[in-house]
């Protein structure tokens, strides 16, 4: 069974705190992950993905992989209002094509 | 403007009428894929089209039916559905159906049945 877990929030930060989202996925063959951001009423956006262990930085958003621990975690730098929706995390078993997603969090930036 | 264009956004059908939701990518991909998105609930894939080619079926009952007359096209049709079928219909699509290829979204459907 292929299950991609994430914390529902909601997560609350103050504008310009580091956001820090959490995702696990229990098929260790897993091998492609991706960090979505869905505003309410909108659909899914492309944020980052990520391949390799470690951590892959882009502009403020920074994914980091730890494989042996089955985790994913998107960083959001110097939050901003504007970066209030909701973060699915999507990962794509070692075996198959399709994408399996997590529930999302919820997080809410106060200006 | 999205590269992935659905229409149309909003749907409101009785359970015995027969509807279909279109999907357009103008991204050049060959992949293209239905997912059903419900409240407190991740998002279910439904359907996967590789090169026109259906290759994932995901348990998804006979009263939804796809057709992909090309790589740039996708349909679902409705007919007969239930309550529980209320959602957020999203089609993606990636350059190919493998790992390693993010999708991309389109703005959904957003389906009533009464």
């Amino acid at each position: 069974q292929k299950e991609v877990e994430q914390n529902s929030g909601p997560l609350s930060v103050p504008e310009g705190a580091i956001a820090s989202l959490n995702c696990t996925y229990s098929d260790r063959g897993s091998q492609s992950f991706f960090w979505y951001r869905q505003y309410s009423g909108k659909s899914p956006e492309l944020i980052m993905f990520i391949y390799s262990n470690g951590d892959k930085e882009d502009g403020r958003f920074t994914a980091q992989l730890n494989k042996a621990s089955q985790y994913v975690s998107l960083l959001i730098r110097d939050s901003q209002p504007s970066d209030s929706a909701t973060y699915l995390c999507a990962v794509i078993p070692l075996t198959g094509n399709q994408f399996y997603f997590g529930t999302g969090t919820s997080l809410t930036v106060i200006p | 403007e999205t590269g992935v264009t659905q229409t149309p956004r909003h749907l409101v059908m009785g359970m015995t009428n027969k509807k279909s939701l279109k999907c357009e990518q103008h991204l050049g991909h060959n992949a293209m894929y239905w997912y059903k998105q419900s409240a407190k609930k991740p998002l279910e894939l439904m359907f996967v089209y590789n090169f026109k080619e259906q290759t994932e079926n995901n348990s998804v009952p006979s009263r939804f039916s796809p057709e992909c007359p090309n790589s740039s096209h996708l349909f679902l049709h409705l007919h007969t559905l239930q309550p529980e079928d209320s959602a957020l219909y999203l089609c993606a699509s990636s350059q190919e159906g493998g790992p390693n290829q993010p999708q991309h979204f389109g703005d959904g459907t957003r389906l009533s049945i009464l």
